[in-house]
């Protein structure tokens, strides 16, 4: 079976620190791979998703990068935090091909505070 | 923009009550509906919903949708505290990705 696995589970940084976050996809192949940010009392928000190694999709303008090196890793990345960057950050998997119509499969998520 | 909305933003009930959760939909490219359930950290999957008046249901929770109206709704009868946790609804696009918008989710919280 299928798991995910999203590490670490909280973090505080200092505004202007780097940030990487990083999610492991295991039991699967070429999955679409994707991070969503939930901030307190709102919905989840799309970030970046990937259909492939070094296939990134940027959803909305930001200060947060993403990268795959490998085909069932998934990175999210700064190079100097917001304060405005805190939040809940979610990784989710899919599978391609032929289950195009697939539920997005969620991490544990990782509770960032920016201070 | 793509957008789904959900109402109530929060609710309270006793346990064996039945709550009905709403979700309103508006985007460019409907593929489907689906339903989570998020507690502390991850939300899980409930339901898939592709086609109109068909009910899915799973114990005491059940969904409908109607692509006419561009509505969905979750139904959990003899509620149970551990019915306790933010139900999210998202409408999945077509086309590339496969993604995903939510709504702002309901809380609901169920009382003994």
């Amino acid at each position: 079976s299928q798991t995910i696995h999203q590490w670490p589970a909280t973090l505080v940084q200092p505004v202007g620190s780097p940030l990487s976050l990083e999610c492991t996809v295991e039991g699967t192949s070429n999955p679409n791979l994707y991070w969503y940010r939930q901030a307190a009392g709102r919905g989840l928000q799309l970030l970046f998703y990937s259909v492939g190694i070094g296939q990134i999709s940027s959803e909305v303008p930001q200060n947060l990068s993403a990268s795959r090196p490998q085909d069932r890793q998934f990175i999210l990345s700064s190079k100097k935090l917001l304060l405005s960057d805190s939040g809940f950050y979610l990784c989710a998997w899919s599978p391609t091909g032929g289950h195009y119509n697939s539920p997005l499969h969620f991490g544990n998520g990782t509770r960032l505070t920016v201070t | 923009e793509d957008k789904v909305v959900q109402s109530p933003l929060s609710l309270v009930v006793h346990e064996g009550d039945t709550v009905t959760l709403n979700c309103s939909y508006e985007v460019t490219n409907f593929r489907s509906l689906l339903w989570y359930k998020q507690e502390k950290k991850a939300p899980t999957f409930l339901f898939m919903l592709t086609s109109s008046g068909i009910e899915k249901k799973s114990g005491r929770l059940s969904s409908i949708l109607d692509k006419k109206e561009l509505f969905s709704i979750l139904n959990i009868t003899a509620t149970q505290t551990g019915d306790s946790a933010v139900y999210l609804c998202a409408v999945a696009l077509g086309g590339y990705g496969n993604k995903l918008v939510f709504g702002a989710g309901t809380i609901l919280r169920v009382k003994s």
